[in-house]
C-alpha cells in the first residue's frame, strides 16, 4: 500500500502565475481533503472532495479551485499566485462513509514557493 | 467547533513520560478529541483518538476526565525521535455521513533531548 502521494516535492512559480498540485489517495479511500501550512502554522483547511464533488470548502478564495477524478485522485489548482500562497500543500484521504473512529492519511505535502 | 488550547512548547529527556495537556471547554457531545504528531516538511500522523475515559494503544495513551472539558496525551519512554509538533483536535467526525474537515491548532512542539 502506497499510503497517499503527492506530486511535485517541491515547486517554485512567480506571482501571477498558475499551479496544479495533484493527490493520489490510499487505496480504499474515496474522500480528498486539501490544506495548507504555512511556516510555523498548523494546517488550514481548504476543500474537501468526494464522489467528484467539493462537499466541504474552507475559508479559501476562489483562486483555490479543485478537482476529482473517477479514480479518487485529485487536483488543487491555484490561480494568480500570491507571495502568501507559499506554503506545504497537503492531501489528507479517508473512507467516504464516516465511522465511529476516522482518521485522515496525510501525503507528504508539496512546497510551494511563490517568488 | 471547539477551540483547543495546548502548550507552545514542551522540553524532556530520553525515557521520561510526556503528558502533553489540552483544553477544549466547549467541546460538543458529538465531538471526539483526535491526536496528530508532525514532524519538519512531512504531512501530519494519528496518534491516538478517544470520545471519553482512557484510550491506549501501541504509541500513546489518552486521557479523558468525565466532563471532557480537556484531554491529555501521554507518550512513555520518549526517545529523541519523538521530538515533533503535536496537534490535538476536536470536532465531530462526521459531516453530512462522510469525513468531516480537520480544524488545526498551532500544536504543542515537543523537543526531546538526550
Amino acid at each position: 500500500d502506497a499510503g497517499v502521494t503527492q506530486s511535485p516535492t517541491h515547486l517554485i512559480k512567480t506571482r501571477g502565475q498558475q499551479v496544479t498540485l495533484r493527490c493520489s489517495p490510499k487505496s480504499g479511500h474515496d474522500t480528498v481533503s486539501w490544506y495548507q501550512q504555512a511556516l510555523g502554522q498548523g494546517p488550514q483547511f481548504i476543500f474537501q472532495y468526494y464522489e467528484e464533488e467539493e462537499r466541504q470548502r474552507g475559508n479559501f478564495p476562489d483562486r483555490f479551485s479543485g478537482h476529482q477524478f473517477p479514480n479518487y485522485s485529485s487536483e488543487l489548482n491555484v490561480n494568480a499566485l500570491l507571495l502568501g500562497d507559499s506554503a506545504l500543500y497537503l492531501c489528507a484521504s479517508s473512507p467516504g462513509l464516516a465511522g465511529v473512529q476516522e482518521t485522515q492519511y496525510f501525503g507528504p505535502g508539496t512546497r510551494l514557493l511563490v517568488l | 467547533l471547539a477551540k483547543t488550547t495546548q502548550p507552545i512548547s514542551m522540553d524532556s529527556y530520553e525515557g521520561q513520560e510526556v503528558n502533553i495537556t489540552c483544553s477544549h471547554n466547549n467541546i460538543a457531545t458529538n465531538d471526539y478529541i483526535t491526536w496528530y504528531q508532525q514532524f519538519p516538511s512531512q504531512g501530519p500522523r494519528f496518534i491516538i483518538q478517544g470520545y471519553k475515559t482512557k484510550v491506549t494503544n501501541e504509541v500513546a495513551s489518552l486521557f479523558i476526565p468525565a466532563d471532557r472539558k480537556s484531554s491529555t496525551l501521554s507518550l512513555p519512554r520518549v526517545s529523541l525521535s519523538d521530538t515533533a509538533v503535536y496537534y490535538c483536535l476536536v470536532g465531530d467526525l462526521n459531516y453530512g455521513g462522510a469525513t468531516n474537515k480537520l480544524i488545526f491548532g498551532t500544536g504543542t512542539l515537543l523537543a526531546v533531548q538526550p
